[in-house]
C-alpha cells in the first residue's frame, strides 16, 4: 500500500441498503476526512477525525456515520442510502497542512 | 467564518498562452491558502500551498500563486499553458497554519486548453 486506497472503485446501490466504504492509509498521518465531490458544488466535507478515537461533523454529515478505530483506518457508512447521496466520494489525510487523497469511490444510488 | 469564491467555472486558453484561475478568499483567521488539480477520473494532487512565508509561492508544472491580503485574493497563474493542464483546479482554504482543521474548497475551475 502506498498512500491512500478506497474501496470499492465504484457501486451501484439499491436505496434503503446499507453500504460502507473503506479507506486505509499507510502515512500514520493523525488527521483524515471524507468529502463528496458533485459537479458545480466542489467538494463538501462530510466527516473528519483529527486523531484515532475522534471524529467531527462537517458541512454535510447527515446520513453518513464514521469510526476511527486506528490511524490507518477510516471507513465511511451510509445507513440507508438515498439517491442524492450518489456522488463521488473522496478520502484524504493531512499532515503540514497537505492533504492527501486517495482516488476515489463513486457510488449510484438507484 | 471561511470561504472561498473561484471567480470563473470555465477556462479557455490556447496551447502556449499564459494562465490565470481567480480565487478569493474569507477568513477570520491568518489563512492557509492551496491549490489542487484533478485530472479526469482521478483524485486531486496538490499544486502549491500558502502558510504565511513568502507570498510568492511556486508550485509543481510552472504554476505559481500570490497572496495578496489587501485584495483577500490567491490567484493561480502560469506563463504558457501546456495541453496536460487541462483538469479541473480547486482553491481551498484553512483557517490555520496549524493543527489538522476543515479545509475549504471552492467550486471548482475547468481548465480548457485549445491546440
Amino acid at each position: 500500500i502506498a498512500g491512500i486506497t478506497q474501496a470499492p472503485t465504484s457501486q451501484i446501490l439499491a436505496a434503503g441498503r446499507r453500504m460502507t466504504l473503506r479507506c486505509t492509509q499507510d502515512m500514520r498521518h493523525n488527521a483524515m476526512y471524507w468529502y463528496r465531490q458533485d459537479l458545480g458544488l466542489g467538494l463538501r466535507l462530510i466527516h473528519y477525525s483529527n486523531t484515532a478515537g475522534t471524529t467531527g461533523k462537517g458541512e454535510v454529515p447527515d446520513g453518513y456515520s464514521v469510526s476511527r478505530a486506528n490511524t490507518d483506518d477510516f471507513p465511511l457508512t451510509l445507513a440507508s442510502a438515498v439517491p442524492s447521496q450518489t456522488s463521488v466520494y473522496f478520502c484524504a489525510s493531512s499532515v503540514y497542512y497537505e492533504q492527501y487523497f486517495g482516488p476515489g469511490t463513486r457510488l449510484t444510488v438507484t | 467564518a471561511q470561504s472561498v469564491t473561484q471567480l470563473d467555472s470555465h477556462v479557455s486558453v490556447s496551447e502556449g498562452t499564459p494562465v490565470l484561475l481567480r480565487c478569493n478568499y474569507s477568513s477570520s483567521y491568518s489563512p492557509s491558502l492551496f491549490w489542487y488539480v484533478q485530472h479526469p477520473n482521478k483524485g486531486l494532487q496538490l499544486l502549491l500551498k500558502y502558510t504565511s512565508a513568502a507570498t510568492l509561492v511556486k508550485g509543481i508544472n510552472g504554476f505559481e500563486a500570490e497572496f495578496k491580503k489587501s485584495e483577500t485574493s490567491f490567484h493561480l497563474t502560469k506563463p504558457s499553458a501546456h495541453m496536460s493542464d487541462a483538469a479541473e483546479y480547486f482553491c481551498v482554504v484553512s483557517p490555520t497554519t496549524s493543527g489538522t482543521y476543515k479545509y475549504i474548497f471552492g467550486t471548482g475551475t475547468r481548465l480548457k486548453v485549445l491546440a
